[in-house]
Parts: structure tokens; sequence; C-alpha cells
């Protein structure tokens, strides 16, 4: 069984321009989350998606970041524009069970986003 | 204000030693709690939880103890090995809420 994928596994882009940033989870898992690590500090939560809808977007730096599910499948990430401060490590996970939050969370092997 | 605490940012333990690792939490309303493994470019790969029903868990040589009047909890490995070389998350949740809550990390080095 593939795991979580992530692409690109790095990118470096200068501040103002756009990225976005691909998540495939494993198949037949319908929550997907997004976390970033920032300068070696704690994992921090993003969002969640139950299918294709956003259960829980709380995490959300600001609105210069959008994520999408559609098809509730892969998952994209876009920061728009990039900012100095969104630098960092984003993860994206999988689980499969719809009920609770004690479902094991699989991580894929994030993406590494600089911002000159 | 963070949730979840790792007060140590690394530890070195001789290879066949008992290896602990700490996290402080403070927020009551956790029921379970994670220890997430953490090799160099790779994503953090799930190790070991309890719920807070309990106050301790074991998985061969990884145990968690939990102790929910001090709000502490510890990952021992016994005996330790060189690929236990890592670093180790702590992470916390509560029931109705899917969103992991992470300590910042200790990096584990077990010297040969």
């Amino acid at each position: 069984e593939a795991g979580v994928t992530q692409f690109p596994s790095h990118s470096v882009i200068e501040k103002g321009q756009t990225v976005t940033l691909r998540c495939d989870p494993i198949s037949g898992h319908d929550n997907l989350y997004w976390y970033r690590r920032v300068m070696g500090k704690e994992i921090k939560f993003l969002l969640h998606f139950v299918k294709e809808s956003k259960q829980d977007e709380s995490g959300m730096p600001n609105n210069r970041f959008l994520a999408e599910r559609t098809g509730g499948t892969y998952s994209t990430l876009k920061v728009q524009p990039a900012e100095l401060e969104d630098s960092g490590v984003y993860f994206c996970a999988s689980s499969h069970l719809l009920a609770g939050s004690t479902d094991t969370q699989y991580f894929g092997p994030g993406t590494r986003l600089t911002v000159l | 204000d963070q949730q979840v605490k790792q007060n140590s940012p690394s530890l070195s333990v001789q290879e066949g030693r008992i290896s602990i690792l700490n996290c402080d939490y403070t927020n009551s309303m956790f029921d379970y709690f994670l220890w997430y493994k953490k090799y160099p470019a790779e994503g953090p790969t799930f190790l070991i939880s309890i719920s807070s029903i309990k106050d301790k868990n074991e998985d061969g040589r990884f145990t968690v103890f939990l102790n929910k009047s001090a709000k502490h909890l510890s990952l021992h490995i016994v005996p330790s090995q060189p690929g236990d070389s890592a670093v180790y998350f702590c992470a916390a949740a509560w029931d109705s809420n899917y969103q992991l809550i992470w300590g910042a990390g200790t990096k584990l080095i077990i010297k040969p």
C-alpha cells in the first residue's frame, strides 16, 4: 500500500510569488490534514478535510492560504502571495476512520518551502 | 501559548540503556496522547499512543506512561538501539477534535 505522498519535496520561491503544494493521501482515507513546522519548532495544525469538505480550518494562518480537495482525493495548498514567515516544512497526513480523534494519522515526507 | 511541551531539545543515551523522553501538557481536556518518531527528510511516523483512561501502554521496547494529575507523560525505550536515533514528538488530542497538538520535539542520540 502506497503511503502519503507530497509534491514537491522542496520549493524555493521569492516573496510575493505563488506556490502550490500537493498531497496524495493513502487510498481510501477520507480524512486529510495539513500541518506546518516552522524553524524547528512544534508542528502546528492547519486544517482538516473529511472527503472534499473542510471540517476544521482553524489553524490556517490567514487568507493567503487556500486549501482544496476537489473530488475528495488529493489536496492542494496554495500560498498566494508568499511571505518570508511562510517558510517551513508543510506536512500532509491522512487517516481512515471518520469517528473520533484516536485514528492513527499517517504522514507524508513533507514539502520544505523556502521564501526568499 | 504552548499546550504541549517537550523541555529537552536533545538527549544522548548509551546503546543498550534506557531512554526516557518527557512531555508535559497544560490542557486538561486532552484525552489521547501519541508519540511520533521522525527521521531527517521524512514525515513523522506513529510510534505508540495512550488513552487518558490508562496510565501505561506497552509495545515491545516502547512504553508510554501517563500521569494525569501531573499532566505529564513519558516514553521509555528499553533497550535503546542505534536505529532509535531520531526526533521524538509528543502530541495530544481530545475526542471532539481531530487535530493533533504537538510538542517541539526531542532529538534522541543513541551512542554506540
